[in-house]
């Protein structure tokens, strides 16, 4: 069980908009630390997203977009891809913990 | 450009140690954080510790307290992770990352470059 749950699977029809959602807690999210997203295709390592909630490193498209709001964060995606198809990684700190947790994992398929 | 180079999958017994390299290619560590994060098969992603190499200071999941250990080696641009007492649940790839600041605390740690990932099997 992981400390932030995210929903095991999304899906959506190309072009469509789709929402991940990351649920935390007092110790997590909702103690003010920042949400992190990491995408990971098949077989490769996880790629950083979303950092600092709502932040785009370089080279990331801004289709891709973060937002925090009390104890849960969420990805969205707009005009989804065929490419965007992966598993989707939420990221924070834990204060509870001592450390960093991941959610779960949410599988993007495009339909 | 730097890059992160894991070394080659292992297969170990139950009971056994493992260690694990990741080596800066192309630079340095510099004062970034180096995080191990583990994915089972076809689960999801589980952060065991990190490391400051020029500090030599390393935080722990609790979960992994006491039976991993993460070094580094400044000199070599080079960390290690060393997992004990490995039972088939340590089955994973073992990813090797950096933090994207060089906030020294964990609670600030999120991660912009990551190794190929190391295949850990534990079997009899």
């Amino acid at each position: 069980q992981s400390v932030l749950t995210q929903p095991p699977s999304v899906s959506g029809a190309p072009g469509q908009r789709v929402t991940i959602s990351c649920t935390g807690s007092s110790s997590n999210i909702g103690a003010g630390y920042d949400v992190h997203w990491y995408q990971q295709l098949p077989g490769t390592a996880p790629k950083l997203l979303i950092y600092g909630n709502s932040n785009r490193p370089s080279g990331v498209p801004d289709r891709f977009s973060g937002s925090k709001s009390g104890t849960s964060a969420s990805l969205a995606i707009t005009g989804l891809q065929a490419e965007d198809e992966a598993d989707y990684y939420c990221q924070s700190y834990d204060s509870s913990l001592s450390g960093s947790v991941f959610g779960g994992g949410t599988q993007l398929t495009v339909l | 450009q730097v890059q992160l180079v894991q070394s080659g999958a292992e297969v170990k017994k139950p009971g056994s140690s493992v260690k694990v390299s990741c080596k800066a290619s192309g630079g340095t560590f510099s004062s970034y954080a180096i995080s191990w994060v583990r994915q089972a098969p076809g689960q999801g992603l589980e952060w065991m510790g990190g490391i400051i190499p020029i500090f030599g200071t390393a935080n722990y999941a609790q979960k992994f307290q006491g039976r991993v250990t993460i070094t580094a080696d400044e000199s070599t641009s080079t960390a290690y992770m060393e997992l004990s007492s490995l039972r088939s649940e340590d089955t994973a790839v073992y990813y090797c990352a950096r933090a994207a600041t060089t906030v020294t605390t964990p609670d600030y740690w999120y991660f912009d470059l990551w190794g190929r990932g190391t295949l850990v099997t534990v079997s009899s």
